[in-house]
């Protein structure tokens, strides 16, 4: 079953303006992954969090981590059209388990 | 998408057919993976390979076996084909599972069964 949700399953917003995301998961993790997908495409992988890192950052993304909450969100700072894509969120165990994605949330940029 | 292929990237087939796509990778690398995606649903695991002849379920395996002869070569066999198989189809690999995993994926096939 899956571990991540997302939250909004779809969101709507101005060139320019900030995207976010929001991943919530139910176990323990070793690690917070997200990906991006373009229409039509395979997912690509975007950013890495570990368990034990509570922000990171790649260029215009910012990713925060809360395992007390158990969540994590993905900021996209200065939106562009090109940042149009569904961004799914996937946990990552220690264990010989592969990697649970969420159901995505779809982001249109409108320019 | 590099690295990955799909083969074919699309296929229209009927009902009861036995169906065959192929996920192809030049990476070396040791884990490789099918997904199924649908709306309303994500992405989800098919049944996974962690080596040569070393498979293993996913969360929606039933209706599909996977054989894995050669490092490269993963393939996905729908032996009777049912129109709840209409999905868009992803392969993706990695070099290590569990923790500190990356996922590259393919560029996917869509399947409709008629």
């Amino acid at each position: 079953s899956q571990q991540g949700e997302e939250d909004p399953q779809a969101l709507s917003i101005q060139e320019g303006e900030n995207a976010t995301m929001n991943c919530s998961y139910k176990t323990s993790i070793n690690n917070l992954q997200w990906y991006r997908q373009n229409s039509g495409r395979g997912l690509v992988h975007l950013i890495l969090i570990r368990s034990n890192e509570r922000e990171k950052h790649s260029g215009r993304l910012r990713v925060t981590l809360d395992t007390s909450k158990k969540s994590s969100s993905l900021l996209i700072t200065a939106s562009r059209a090109a940042d149009t894509a569904s961004y799914f969120c996937a946990t990552g165990n220690s264990g010989n388990t592969p990697l649970v994605f969420g159901k995505g949330t779809r982001l249109s940029v409108i320019a | 998408d590099a690295g990955i292929t799909q083969s074919p990237r699309h296929k229209v087939t009927e009902t009861g057919t036995p169906v065959t796509l192929r996920c192809h990778q030049t990476e070396n690398h040791r884990y490789m993976y099918w997904y199924r995606q649908d709306p309303g649903h994500g992405l989800r695991l098919i049944h996974y390979s962690y080596g040569v002849k070393d498979t293993d379920k996913g969360e929606v395996s039933d209706g599909y076996s996977v054989s894995r002869s050669k490092t490269e070569d993963f393939l996905l066999t729908l032996e009777s084909a049912t129109s709840s198989q209409t999905s868009v189809y992803f392969c993706a690999i990695s070099d290590r599972v569990g923790a500190e995993e990356t996922q590259y994926f393919g560029p996917g096939t869509r399947l409709l069964v008629l």
